[in-house]
């Protein structure tokens, strides 16, 4: 079955570093785009950054260009999030998931991981 | 930017049915998901490109979609359906957006 299972998140202080790790399984890894999502404390959810299948294409939000880096490792079947400069906005919990994308390149997003939570905070 | 508004709630007896609106500029032209998510737990996905339910989403869930709002409804609602509700849709200039959110609460 599709798994996607994050990791690396935690406590960290306004100005630091993390990398999220998503680990995927149950399905052919390069035949997807994957994205990262977050949701803040008791709101909604939140568009970070999206990865094509070569890694050819990326997206980010707003918000997280120039500070977060999106990559994927095809060979081993992961995606990583690599964020500097955090912020206490950006406390969350941290989302990947599968996005198909056909050809109405409208992307959605049909499996999620659990979530890893991040806090940035002193 | 793009915005999507949806209601911030929605109740609904058990048995009857609910309707769960998003609303944005032209939605009827882009594509719109919607998904479901319990306290803890991760989102799912129940509609997607409109009205296509994945597999192993109840048939009590559709969606339509035209001029500029996206409606989720659940017929015959079950206390199990409680939960919050996003849409979401995707715009050329601002990728990928999502709706506010609706709770949803059967009563």
């Amino acid at each position: 079955q599709v798994l996607l299972v994050e990791s690396g998140g935690g406590l960290v202080k306004p100005g630091g570093s993390l990398r999220l790790s998503c680990a995927a399984s149950g399905f052919i890894f390069t035949d997807y785009h994957v994205t990262w999502l977050r949701q803040a404390p008791g709101k909604g959810l939140e568009f970070v950054s999206q990865i094509s299948p070569s890694g050819s294409t990326i997206s980010y939000v707003d918000s997280v260009k120039g500070r977060f880096t999106v990559s994927r490792d095809n060979a081993n079947n992961a995606l990583y999030l690599q964020m500097n400069s955090l912020r206490a906005e950006d406390s969350a919990v941290y989302y990947c998931a599968r996005t198909p994308l056909d050809t109405t390149m409208a992307p959605y997003f049909d499996y999620w991981g659990q979530g890893t939570p991040v806090t940035v905070s002193s | 930017s793009y915005e999507l508004t949806q209601p911030p709630s929605v109740s609904v007896s058990p048995g009857q049915t609910a309707s769960i609106t998003c609303s944005g500029d032209k939605l009827g032209t882009k594509y719109a998901s919607w998904y479901q998510q319990k306290p803890g737990q991760s989102p799912v996905l129940v509609i997607y490109q409109d009205t296509k339910r994945p597999s192993g989403i109840p048939e009590r869930f559709s969606g339509s979609n035209s001029g500029d709002t996206a409606t989720l409804t659940i017929s015959g609602t079950q206390p199990m359906d409680e939960g919050d509700y996003y849409c979401q849709a995707w715009d050329s200039i601002a990728d990928v957006v999502f709706g506010g959110g609706t709770t949803l609460t059967v009563l």
